[in-house]
C-alpha cells in the first residue's frame, strides 16, 4: 500500500448506474487528485482539490462528479456512463497542490471501471 | 497547449543492456519535471528535476533535465527483469495547476 487506498479494486456498472470511487490517505496531504488513465492514452487530469476546494475541472463531463468532504477523503461519483468511459482510475495526493519541491505525488492503486 | 512528448514509445532490451529514455516538453512557466515508473497500476516517484545539468541518481538509475532544449533524458543502466515497466514523465506548471502526462514508454527487459 501506497498511503492512498482507493476502493473498489474492481467495477463493473451498466450505464443507467450511479456508483461512486472513494479514495482514502492518512499522509497529512492537503491536495488530492482524480486521473483517468485510458488504454493507449496519456494519464488525464481530471480534477484536483486544495484544502478540500476544487482548483481545477479539466472539462470533464458533467456525469463524474467529484467530492471532498475533508482533507482525508475524495470521492467520484458515477452516473449514466459511456462505455468510452471503461478506464483505471487513479486517486493521488500530494503534500501541497503542485508537489513537485516535496517529491511528488502519491498514487494509489486505482479502481479499474468497466462500464457495460 | 502544454505538452509532453516520450520517446520510444516502447523498448525491449535484454538484461544488462543500458537504455536511454527521452522526454521533451513545453509548457508555459516550467516548473519541475518528474519521472514516474508505472509497473501494474500505481505509479512510483523516481526523480523532480527543476535545475539544468544536475544530475539526479538512484541507484542504476540517473535523470538530468536540460531547460534550454526543453527535454530530460532517464538512463537506466545494466537493466533487470523487474525495470520492465512503464515510465512516465510530467512536467507541472509554476502555479501547480497544470500537471501533464507524456504518454510513457513502455520498457521490456528480457532475461
Amino acid at each position: 500500500e501506497t498511503g492512498v487506498t482507493q476502493t473498489p479494486r474492481h467495477l463493473v456498472m451498466g450505464m443507467t448506474n450511479k456508483k461512486s470511487l472513494k479514495c482514502e490517505q492518512h499522509l497529512g496531504h492537503n491536495a488530492m487528485y482524480w486521473y483517468k488513465q485510458s488504454a493507449k492514452k496519456p494519464l488525464e487530469l481530471m480534477f484536483v482539490y486544495s484544502l478540500e476546494e476544487r482548483v481545477e475541472n479539466n472539462s470533464v463531463p458533467s456525469r463524474f462528479s467529484p467530492e471532498c468532504p475533508n482533507s482525508s477523503h475524495l470521492f467520484l461519483h458515477l452516473h449514466t456512463l459511456q462505455p468510452e468511459d471503461s478506464a483505471l482510475y487513479l486517486c493521488a495526493s500530494s503534500q501541497i497542490q503542485g508537489a513537485g519541491l516535496f517529491g511528488g505525488y502519491t498514487f494509489g492503486s486505482g479502481t479499474r471501471l468497466t462500464v457495460v | 497547449e502544454d505538452k509532453v512528448v516520450q520517446s520510444p514509445l516502447s523498448l525491449v532490451v535484454h538484461e544488462g543492456d543500458t537504455v536511454t529514455l527521452n522526454c521533451s516538453y513545453e509548457v508555459t512557466n516550467f516548473r519541475s519535471l518528474l519521472w514516474y515508473k508505472q509497473e501494474k497500476k500505481a505509479p512510483t516517484f523516481l526523480f523532480m528535476l527543476t535545475s539544468s545539468g544536475i544530475e539526479k541518481k538512484s541507484g542504476r538509475l540517473s535523470s538530468i533535465l536540460d531547460k534550454k532544449e526543453l527535454f530530460s533524458i532517464l538512463n537506466i543502466t545494466a537493466t533487470q527483469t523487474g525495470d520492465s515497466a512503464i515510465y512516465l514523465c510530467a512536467v507541472e506548471d509554476n502555479y501547480g495547476q497544470n500537471f501533464v502526462f507524456g504518454p510513457g514508454t513502455r520498457l521490456s527487459v528480457l532475461p
